[in-house]
């Protein structure tokens, strides 16, 4: 089964400083890993994925295989980065029409000016 | 990318009565879709998984017959809260998967009286 953890509920930085969000993941296979944004009164939505190795918003993720983790960072957190982050797997099959969907729990970035 | 829509927004109704909400995908097809509910600063928590053209799969813990699940199309899928209790006010949100990651509808705001 994959599964994602996020050990922090709650981050709190302040503008201009680095952040970074941790992820770490067990898996039975090769890891695809998404990091999902929700700003305030808004959708979640899709901030990047490890398999293209893009930056979005100045936030990179890098796969670390030896530490099962895939951790979200950024040089210089900005005010408008505070929002809840979702660390996820991909949406797998795992047998009929069962799926197997861990959400990490989600951490609250708060950057304070 | 994707556009995954819900209805209504946000409703208000009275102890006992039941509430219909809707999940569409506007511009692809979603033989799965993802009901989750999310208390106010807390993480998603998935109810089940709607699948079109056959019954829906309940995480444990999650009343089947409180939340019924319907998937009659290929574009959408329906939420019933019955018989709706005030514990019930929530945040549902839904989400549809093209391929491998997923895209979520802006949320309803249930709130029972």
């Amino acid at each position: 089964a994959q599964r994602v953890t996020q050990p922090e509920k709650l981050l709190s930085v302040f503008k201009g400083a680095p952040v970074e969000l941790k992820c770490n993941y067990s898996y039975s296979g090769s890891p695809e890993l998404f990091w999902y944004v929700q700003y305030s009164r808004q959708r979640l939505q899709l901030l990047l994925r490890h398999i293209s190795r893009e930056s979005i918003k100045g936030f990179t993720a890098d796969l670390n295989k030896g530490e099962t983790s895939f951790h979200l960072k950024k040089p210089f957190a900005q005010e408008e980065d505070s929002a809840m982050y979702y660390c996820a797997p991909p949406v797998i099959k795992s047998g009929g029409s069962n799926y197997k969907l861990t959400f990490g729990k989600g951490t609250l970035l708060t950057v304070n000016p | 990318g994707a556009v995954v829509s819900q209805h209504p927004s946000w409703v208000i109704c009275k102890s006992g009565t039941s509430v219909k909400i809707e999940c569409r995908s506007l511009d692809f097809q979603a033989t799965t879709m993802f009901w989750y509910r999310q208390f106010p600063k807390q993480s998603l928590m998935l109810m089940a998984t709607s699948n079109e053209g056959s019954k829906a799969t309940y995480e444990q813990g999650v009343e089947k017959d409180k939340f019924l699940i319907n998937h009659a199309s290929l574009t959408l899928s329906t939420l019933t809260v019955t018989s709706a209790h005030p514990e019930d006010s929530s945040f549902y949100i839904c989400s549809a998967t093209p391929h491998n990651e997923q895209f979520f509808g802006p949320g309803t705001r249930l709130t029972v009286l």
